[in-house]
């Protein structure tokens, strides 16, 4: 069974310019998450997605970047316009969902490493 | 900031050692997860603890879950060259309200052959 898919693997852009990841999770997991994760830090949640609902957004900076879950599968995040702090991995991860508080057990992608000059 | 934190940060050790990363969060957690990093990959899931004093084992990693569950640990027993990597512990947070995982900052396990 193929994992959680991301691309590109790697971006290199100006700052100021747009840039757009993409995630196709695992067949049938219906929570999907975006990620941060800085150089020797651990993975800060940007967005939460039920389906194709955002049900947890607040750490999303929603100035410059916006993401999408059309049909409740595939998800697009975007950053327009790049800084040069945005420079980190972004990794999309997805599972089940779990139930009551507890979320179940994520899986990642392999990751976006976005490098704004 | 990260609510979740870890100690160390790093840890180098000689292959054959025993490792132990901590885990100490500010509020209440419902569960713990704890996920592994190699250098250069993407976090993969290693186990989940959710009773209040849990202790589950898999084969040389032993993970324990605080009793007031606001802590928790990871140890390895004799440390092998394939364990080299960044340990990840992750909790749902309680007082927030939000169901997802909120990250430590992760220890690095550096193991010399």
């Amino acid at each position: 069974e193929a994992g959680v898919v991301q691309s590109p693997r790697y971006k290199i852009i100006e700052k100021k310019q747009p840039v757009a990841f993409w995630c196709n999770p695992i067949s049938g997991h219906n929570t999907l998450y975006w990620y941060l994760q800085n150089l020797g830090q651990g993975p800060e949640l940007l967005i939460r997605y039920e389906n194709e609902e955002a049900v947890d957004d607040s750490q999303l900076p929603k100035d410059r970047f916006s993401a999408e879950r059309l049909k409740g599968v595939d998800s697009t995040l975007k950053i327009q316009p790049a800084e040069l702090g945005d420079s980190a991995v972004y990794l999309c991860a997805s599972s089940t969902g779990g139930s009551g508080s507890f979320t179940g057990e994520l899986f990642f992608g392999e990751g976006s490493r976005l490098t704004v000059l | 900031g990260q609510q979740v934190m870890q100690i160390p940060q790093y840890q180098h050790v000689q292959e054959g050692e025993d490792f132990t990363t901590y885990c100490n969060s500010s509020t209440t957690l419902s569960n713990i997860q704890w996920y592994k990093q190699r250098p250069g990959g993407h976090p993969v899931f290693l186990i989940q603890l959710v009773k209040s004093g849990e202790v589950k084992k898999q084969k040389r990693l032993t993970f324990q879950f605080g009793e007031a569950k606001k802590n928790s640990s990871l140890h390895i027993t004799a440390t092998q060259t394939t364990d080299v990597g960044t340990y990840f512990c992750a909790g749902v947070l309680m007082d927030t309200g939000r169901r997802a995982l909120t990250f430590g900052s992760g220890t690095r396990l550096q193991v010399q052959p």
